[in-house]
């Protein structure tokens, strides 16, 4: 079974911030790729990362960072200094080898100025 | 165009209605992905194509939904004698080759709001 567990529904914090959205996997499959998108106000999905299983260097892209980890089959998000333009939905997503994508409930993220 | 386009962008329809859904991804892409957003969920996956064969269709809820993409281009999703529970946001993606394959991202189109009164 493949499934994709975000269990944050909601988070919201204070501008500048640090701020972690979870993701957590699961799937037999020992090839597969884990995304995370994001969808903003105005509603369209926009993809910020892909990672496939066997590449697990951390990434970081400006603000942006994600920690990947097999042993516990998660994907974390973390965002440094946090800003308004950050809120929005976010959705962790993992893709199998029969090309099937499966979304997590997404997270909504609130940033308060 | 330079991106996936959708249309309607909205259809509101009655109960025992066929709505036909449009998914115009971008030129040359392979992949075609159909997808359904209900309000505060994740996408879920319906179906998708590459070129013109449906590679796989079990994410389909009942045979009330087709899809099709004849020429390997613009993409139709069928709901025949909707219902209410088929009220939510479809999605369609596209991406140049198979996702597996190494390409890293699909592109999601605007999406079509459904709803069936």
């Amino acid at each position: 079974a493949q499934k994709v567990t975000q269990a944050q529904t909601e988070i919201s914090v204070v501008e500048k911030e640090d701020v972690t959205l979870d993701c957590v996997y699961e799937t037999r499959d020992t090839t597969y790729y884990l995304f995370w998108y994001k969808q903003p106000p105005s509603g369209e999905l926009v993809f910020l990362i892909r990672r496939n299983s066997f590449d697990e260097q951390n990434e970081i892209s400006g603000r942006y960072s994600w920690n990947f980890q097999k042993s516990t089959s998660s994907f974390n998000f973390t965002i440094t200094a946090s800003q308004v333009v950050d809120s929005a939905v976010y959705f962790c997503a993992l893709l199998n080898t029969g090309n099937q994508f499966y979304f997590g409930t997404g997270t909504s993220l609130t940033v308060i100025p | 165009g330079a991106g996936v386009s959708q249309s309607p962008r909205y259809k509101v329809t009655k109960r025992g209605q066929d709505v036909a859904l449009r998914c115009d991804p971008i030129s040359g892409h392979v992949s075609l992905y159909w997808y359904r957003q209900a309000l505060g969920q994740g996408p879920e996956f319906l179906t998708y194509f590459n070129y013109e064969a449906q590679q796989d269709k079990s994410g389909l809820p009942n045979d009330r939904f087709s899809a099709e993409r004849p020429e390997g281009s613009i993409s139709t999703l069928t709901i025949q004698r909707t219902e209410q529970r088929d009220s939510a946001m479809y999605r369609c993606a596209s991406s140049p080759t198979p996702l597996a394959g190494g390409y890293n991202e699909q592109f999601f189109g605007p999406g079509t709001r459904l709803t069936v009164l």
